[in-house]
């Protein structure tokens, strides 16, 4: 079985600080894990994904995510946080077996204040 | 930007009327699934299906039902609304093979029993 938890159900930072939002996965077998981003009343948007080439994953919007396997994580950074970056960050995991499907975090809701 | 559509995207409904949520895709994609999300709570997989004539129940059992006759088609029914099916509704799609392929998400509908 898989599970994901994040960190902080909310997380404010200042425009221009480091954006830090934190993923623990569990998993039985060798993971792929996805941030997702929802803006209010949208679908969720793909940030950006791991499926076992580099630990270290380059997204969209200046975002980017470090897999840790020893830790289990899968934290999503970015240096400078914009005012258009306020929305809801959701982490995932799928599988590697057979029909999979995927597994959502409970979402973190980023604040962004001028 | 994924092509994949869905409508009503707002519905106050009253207690017992039928309703059906659609959800189209553009894109060719053989899996598509339904989400049901509620405030503060992760994604919960209700429904998912692997290609035509092809539906599985998900991890959160839901007294809503599905068809796929058409690729592009996978719609969503609820033969007897209830207060308890408030939520949003999000429907996705994604290629077939490999688990590392995204998910890409509609706008979601919201529906309001009364």
């Amino acid at each position: 079985a898989q599970s994901v938890t994040q960190l902080g159900s909310h997380v404010s930072v200042s425009e221009g600080a480091l954006v830090l939002l934190r993923c623990n996965y569990s998993s039985s077998v060798p993971p792929y894990l996805f941030w997702y981003v929802q803006y209010p009343n949208q679908g969720l948007q793909l940030l950006l994904k791991y499926t076992s080439a580099a630990t270290l994953v380059k997204g969209i919007n200046g975002f980017e995510a470090e897999f840790k396997k020893s830790e289990t994580s899968f934290h999503l950074t970015k240096p400078s946080a914009h005012m258009s970056d306020a929305a809801e960050y959701f982490c995932a995991v799928s599988s590697n077996s057979g029909y999979s499907t995927l597994t959502f975090g409970k979402g973190t809701m980023l604040l962004v204040s001028p | 930007e994924a092509d994949i559509y869905q409508t009503p995207r707002y519905l106050v409904i009253g207690t017992g009327k039928k309703i059906t949520l659609e959800c189209s895709q553009t894109m060719g994609h053989d899996k598509m699934y339904w989400y049901q999300q509620d405030p503060g709570m992760e994604l919960h997989l209700i429904h998912y299906s692997y290609g035509v004539n092809s539906t599985e129940k998900g991890d959160l059992s839901s007294e809503s039902t599905v068809s796929r006759i058409r690729t592009e088609h996978f719609p969503l029914t609820l033969e007897s609304a209830r207060p308890s099916h408030t939520s949003q509704y999000l429907c996705a799609s994604s290629e077939s093979g490999r688990a590392t392929y995204e998910q890409y998400f509609g706008p979601g509908t919201r529906l309001t029993v009364t």
